[in-house]
């Protein structure tokens, strides 16, 4: 079957305006998770969904982001007021649940931003 | 204190060679551990997870977890040039409504042919 998708796979933006980012995860993950990586850094969690729901919105870097999921599977992240710090590749990837136990989270190909 | 830790490197062994891959966590609570690969320009994919303490081995990989030192390491034996890439130590812990996954920032290998 089809790995997780996200779109588009690149956006350039202006300073201040607003983007809104894409992430189809794997048919029948219930668990899906918002990372954004800058060049050369580690993984930054963002957020993550259980279902619909996000028991944790404590990655989210401020309040110009947000982020939804609806019926269970498609999710959107949007940052508005976009600044050039917001600059980086956002990635998505949905596990087959929230576990402690060998959990693995499958990864989309990520959406590169880029705001000038 | 990052929450997880990992050598940054570059990290540059010979081909053949055993590379050694270290990570640290803060957070006594954390309950299973994992280690990804991530290619430059691409996505992160799991290589394997570990939960008990001890040896996990996958073909050329082992994975090593002392959870009483919070230490879990990941050795690549007879190291290819194709095992170049940046290996990213993750962490799940409990967290409301479920498992919380911390990455660290990543070391980098470099296999020399």
């Amino acid at each position: 079957g089809a790995g997780v998708s996200q779109s588009p796979s690149n956006k350039v933006t202006e300073k201040g305006k607003d983007v809104e980012l894409r992430c189809d995860p794997i048919s029948g993950h219930t668990a899906l998770y918002w990372y954004r990586q800058s060049l050369g850094q580690g993984l930054e969690f963002l957020i993550y969904f259980q279902g619909n729901s996000a028991p944790d919105k404590s990655g989210l870097p401020s309040d110009r982001f947000s982020a939804e999921r609806t019926g269970g599977s498609v999710s959107t992240l949007t940052i508005q007021r976009t600044q050039q710090e917001d600059s980086a590749v956002y990635l998505c990837a949905s596990s087959a649940r929230t576990g402690g136990f060998g959990e693995t989270q499958y990864f989309g190909p990520g959406t590169r931003l880029l705001v000038l | 204190q990052k929450e997880v830790e990992q050598n940054s490197g570059p990290l540059s062994v010979p081909e053949g060679a055993i590379a050694s891959l270290n990570c640290t966590y803060s957070d006594r609570g954390s309950q299973s551990f994992f280690w990804y690969r991530q290619y430059s320009g691409k996505s992160p994919e799991l290589i394997m997870f570990i939960y008990s303490n001890g040896d996990k081995e996958d073909g050329r990989f082992t994975a090593q977890l002392n959870k009483a030192s919070q230490y879990v390491s990941l050795l690549i034996r007879d190291s290819q040039p194709s095992d170049s890439a940046t290996y990213l130590c993750a962490v799940n812990k409990a967290d409301t409504g479920g498992f919380k996954t911390i990455f660290g920032a990543g070391t980098r290998l470099f296999v020399k042919a």
